[in-house]
């Protein structure tokens, strides 16, 4: 199994600021995902970090707006930029292990932005 | 793409009877299925996988059915308690390459003491 810290838990936000969000594994990984859960809606994946290289973004997301950075194999951090309250959410980091047949989340954090 | 229907209406269930909740799809056959349990303010935690292969999978009081040919997952809890009271939510994933599941929206089920 595996331990994930994220943090913050929570957040409010002025709009035009940034937030960095942590992610901290307590084994090494090599694929660390990052999604955004909005009320009511599924987990949708934002991007997708390896250790060494670009992160790789799904289709609607961009780096400039959620800069991902992946500097060993048990931590990453997600940026949110230029927020504005279209950005509130519950933003989760997540890992899989066991060939990908289980993944394993952070508690999220809920991102408030005013 | 895919995707990926469950009730979007939360289910109220009397103590001790059996939950079922449904999850429906579309498109590609996923090479396997899974079932988290979220609750509020909380990440989603892994409870079942069944592989396209099976028809259904145990686990104390969950069970899982798998039917490929109505695509079509039920999820099951018998003898409910109101600790299982939570958001459910399946999620389907490709053979091969790097896992990245496809998730629903979840179901709430509610269990009433």
């Amino acid at each position: 199994s595996a331990v994930i810290s994220q943090k913050p838990s929570r957040d409010i936000c002025q709009r035009g600021t940034s937030l960095t969000i942590q992610c901290q594994v307590d084994s090494q990984v090599t694929m660390m995902f990052w999604y955004r859960q909005q009320p009511g809606q599924s987990l949708t994946l934002i991007a997708t970090a390896n250790q060494g290289s670009e992160a790789t973004y799904e289709s609607g997301f961009v780096i400039d707006k959620f800069p991902i950075s992946r500097p060993n194999l048990t931590f990453s951090t997600l940026t949110v930029s230029n927020m504005s309250p279209e950005d509130s959410s519950i933003y989760l980091c997540s890992v899989e292990l066991g060939g990908g047949t289980e993944a394993f989340f952070g508690q999220g954090t809920r991102l408030t932005v005013v | 793409s895919q995707k990926i229907e469950q009730n979007s209406e939360a289910l109220n269930i009397q103590e001790g009877k059996t939950a079922t909740l449904t999850c429906n799809y579309t498109n590609y056959s996923p090479a396997y299925l899974q079932w988290y349990r979220q609750d509020p303010g909380r990440g989603p935690v892994f409870l079942l996988l069944i592989r396209e292969n099976e028809k259904e999978k145990r686990k104390e009081r969950l069970k899982v059915t798998f039917d490929t040919t109505l695509k079509q997952s039920l999820f099951h809890i018998t003898a409910s308690q109101p600790a299982d009271s939570a958001t459910y939510l399946c999620a389907l994933a490709r053979a091969g390459g790097s896992y990245i599941p496809t998730f629903g929206r979840g179901t709430s089920l509610i269990v009433h003491p």
